[in-house]
């Protein structure tokens, strides 16, 4: 079965930075994309971006809206996905889910999220 | 990026009833959308991808089409439990953009 279980989420104040995890399981890890998705309350989810598979290197996307500030990253060893963000805004404030895709760029599995709010 | 307009916003219906939902997107997608499934405090669940295709486990009440530029999902014989918000999402070019929701009630 899979599983996606993401940590880190919490308050932070405007222009600090979190790190967020995704632990994953249920899957061979290395094979697939892997993706951040974001979604304030009440809106819809806004895709942040994703890191490859061992096969295409690992290479990272990202939406313009917050590329140079989040960085993703994940440790194969240990089956986990990271999202680095740097300069938070108050926009910011979302509940942040991991995805995995499908055979293609759909979003089969979600994680429960993790809530990051961006107040002083 | 691409803009994915979806409609209505809202809508109520009965059990039983027939539902369709739309999303028109601001250019060619090629088939490359998908719709979620979102009840209050939980993460979005995906029911169909490539259009048309229905995720493994989704009841066969749900479907999708496309006609040009605009996707719609249908929901057949409304039960209690599809009473939640519904999205579109393009994956066919970066940023992978989605539709602002719609929220079914059922009466």
């Amino acid at each position: 079965e899979v599983k996606l279980l993401e940590s880190g989420g919490g308050l932070v104040q405007p222009g600090g930075s979190m790190r967020l995890s995704c632990a994953a399981s249920g899957f061979t890890f290395t094979d697939f994309y892997m993706y951040w998705i974001r979604q304030p309350a009440g809106k819809a989810p806004e895709w942040l971006g994703f890191i490859r598979n061992k096969a295409n290197g690992y290479t990272t996307e990202y939406n313009p809206s917050v590329k140079g500030r989040f960085t993703i990253s994940r440790d194969n060893t240990q089956n986990m996905l990271y999202l680095q963000m740097n300069t938070l805004r108050a926009e910011d404030t979302a509940t942040y889910y991991c995805a995995r895709p499908g055979i293609g760029d759909w979003f089969a599995y979600w994680g429960q999220g993790t809530l990051v709010t961006v107040s002083s | 990026d691409i803009q994915m307009t979806q409609s209505p916003a809202s809508l109520s219906a009965s059990l039983g009833e027939t539902v369709t939902i739309e999303c028109l997107a601001s250019e060619d997608i090629y088939s490359n959308l998908a719709w979620y499934q979102q009840k209050p405090g939980k993460s979005p669940q995906l029911l169909i991808y490539d259009a048309s295709s229905l995720q493994d486990g989704v009841p066969s009440r749900f479907s999708g089409s496309e006609s040009g530029t605009q996707y719609s999902l249908e929901i057949n014989s409304l039960q209690s439990e599809d009473a939640a918000t519904y999205f579109c999402q393009q994956h066919h070019d970066y940023p992978f953009t989605f539709g602002s929701g719609t929220k079914l009630e059922i009466k």
